[in-house]
């Protein structure tokens, strides 16, 4: 199984700044890499497929890239409605998820 | 609009079981493989399980130890899950979800339903 691993797992930012998340895979996925976005109550919302394209409907604000092992999602100004959790999926076996980093206001 | 809803879950003994429904609209529901997905409380997501179109092709997540089975009902436009065997770690809210494309293989998931609590306890 590939393990997917997020950091951190807490980040704290204030609006308007960027965050810069994180994620490692234990073996290579290639570019199928998916990010996603995760409310209080609510399923998660997909952001980013393909290691770096983003999702009908995504603002240009949120970016992804890398390649590999190696995967980082940019939120380039952060407005309040970004605050959420965000995990990183991989696809190129089956399915894993990494545990998650929750985004929250500094 | 594209939707999905899920249903079936509740309150379970330990050693019960539970199936769980989604039900599919505006899309062509039989040109998709489908997924599960679980969250536990206050944790992050599990992929459990997937079963493509025609259910030709069926996944499950080694964890589960052959106590769950995907179906799905392509003329009712349903996916199913039969869960046996159930344990206090199979407490989560379970999702059906739908990837982003129709080729066959493993894709990223586009459409999610809102979930179904399922509660093993005695």
């Amino acid at each position: 199984e590939i393990v997917m691993t997020q950091s951190p797992a807490t980040l704290s930012v204030s609006p308007g700044e960027r965050a810069t998340l994180s994620c490692r895979a234990s073996q290579s996925v290639s570019t199928n890499l998916a990010w996603y976005q995760q409310k209080p109550g609510q399923a998660p919302r997909l952001l980013i497929y393909g290691a770096s394209t983003r999702a009908t409907g995504i603002p240009a604000r949120f970016s992804g890239s890398g390649s590999g092992t190696e995967f980082t999602l940019t939120i380039s100004s952060l407005q309040s409605e970004d605050f959420a959790v965000y995990y990183c999926q991989q696809y190129n076996n089956r399915y894993t998820f990494g545990q998650g980093t929750k985004l929250e206001i500094k | 609009e594209v939707q999905l809803v899920e249903s079936g879950g509740g309150l379970v003994q330990p050693g019960g079981s539970l199936r769980l429904s989604c039900a599919a609209s505006g899309f062509t529901f039989s040109s998709y493989s489908m997924n599960w997905v679980r969250q536990t409380p206050g944790k992050g997501l599990e992929w459990v399980s997937h079963i493509s179109g025609s259910s030709g092709n069926i996944y499950y997540s080694d964890s589960l130890k052959g106590r769950f089975t995907i179906s799905r009902d392509n003329a009712k436009n349903s996916l199913f899950l039969q869960m046996n065997s159930l344990g206090v770690e199979d407490t989560a809210v379970y999702y059906c979800a739908r990837p982003g494309t129709t080729a066959t293989g493993t894709w990223a998931f586009d459409i999610w339903g809102q979930g179904t609590m399922v509660t093993v306890s005695s």
